[in-house]
């Protein structure tokens, strides 16, 4: 099925342990993005991608790393989790910068708790 | 100050009333702007896409920007228990290049 899925949709980990959150879309879609939603603060961009092999920083980078090996996968990994890592985590894909017509296309979230 | 600004709400309003969800922005520059609907638990899905100033319609939204202002508003006409969401207004602050930046959210009840 077209769309852009991610998984796992729900993950409890331990403070410390590595954890990697995988994002896949079917649209071929060059821009891709990792939002993270936290009540108070709203959706807020972690890390962005325009394609294979280029991606930079958002506005709260710190703790995460991402890899664009592949057009379609965007894999959002936390090297050392820690507890304010706790969050709903969204990934998101667009045709272009300002996402067209279509604006971006989010998936349905991975809620993660870091305990 | 955030780039784009949003009342959280609740605001719960009777079914058929009139919605009215709006956001400020910062930034005189910028001229995108997107209404995105979240349900429970799950991802947000756009709206509503406009562009400058002026008003948009489709079905019962409609997206009004005030760029004189540099206020946004969502109308909900004849709202229904189904509209029961969080809505967010977008912005691609940076040119699009860096993604969107989202207002807070406003979490809108619509009771039957």
């Amino acid at each position: 099925d077209a769309g852009i899925t991610q998984s796992p949709r729900y993950k409890i980990t331990e403070t410390g342990r590595q954890v990697t959150l995988m994002c896949h879309q079917t649209w071929s879609h060059s821009y891709m993005f990792w939002y993270r939603q936290d009540l108070g603060h709203g959706l807020r961009l972690i890390y962005y991608s325009a394609a294979a092999d280029i991606t930079d920083k958002g506005e709260v980078p710190d703790g995460y790393v991402v890899s664009r090996s592949k057009t379609e996968n965007f894999p959002l990994t936390l090297e050392s989790a820690t507890r304010s890592q706790t969050s709903v985590y969204f990934c998101a894909s667009s045709e272009s910068t300002m996402g067209g017509g279509r604006g971006y296309t989010f998936g349905s979230g991975t809620r993660l708790t870091v305990v | 100050q955030k780039e784009v600004e949003q009342d959280p709400g609740p605001l719960s309003v009777p079914e058929g009333a009139i919605v009215s969800l709006n956001c400020t922005y910062s930034n005189s520059a910028f001229q995108y702007f997107m209404w995105y609907r979240q349900y429970s638990r799950k991802g947000p899905e756009l709206l509503m896409y406009t562009y400058s100033s002026g008003n948009k319609e489709d079905g019962r939204f409609t997206a009004q920007v005030d760029k004189s202002s540099k206020y946004i508003s969502l109308f909900i006409r004849d709202s229904q228990p189904s509209d029961s969401a969080t809505y967010l207004c977008a912005t691609p602050s940076g040119g699009g290049a860096d993604g969107l930046t989202f207002g807070k959210g406003t979490h809108l009840i619509i009771q039957p």
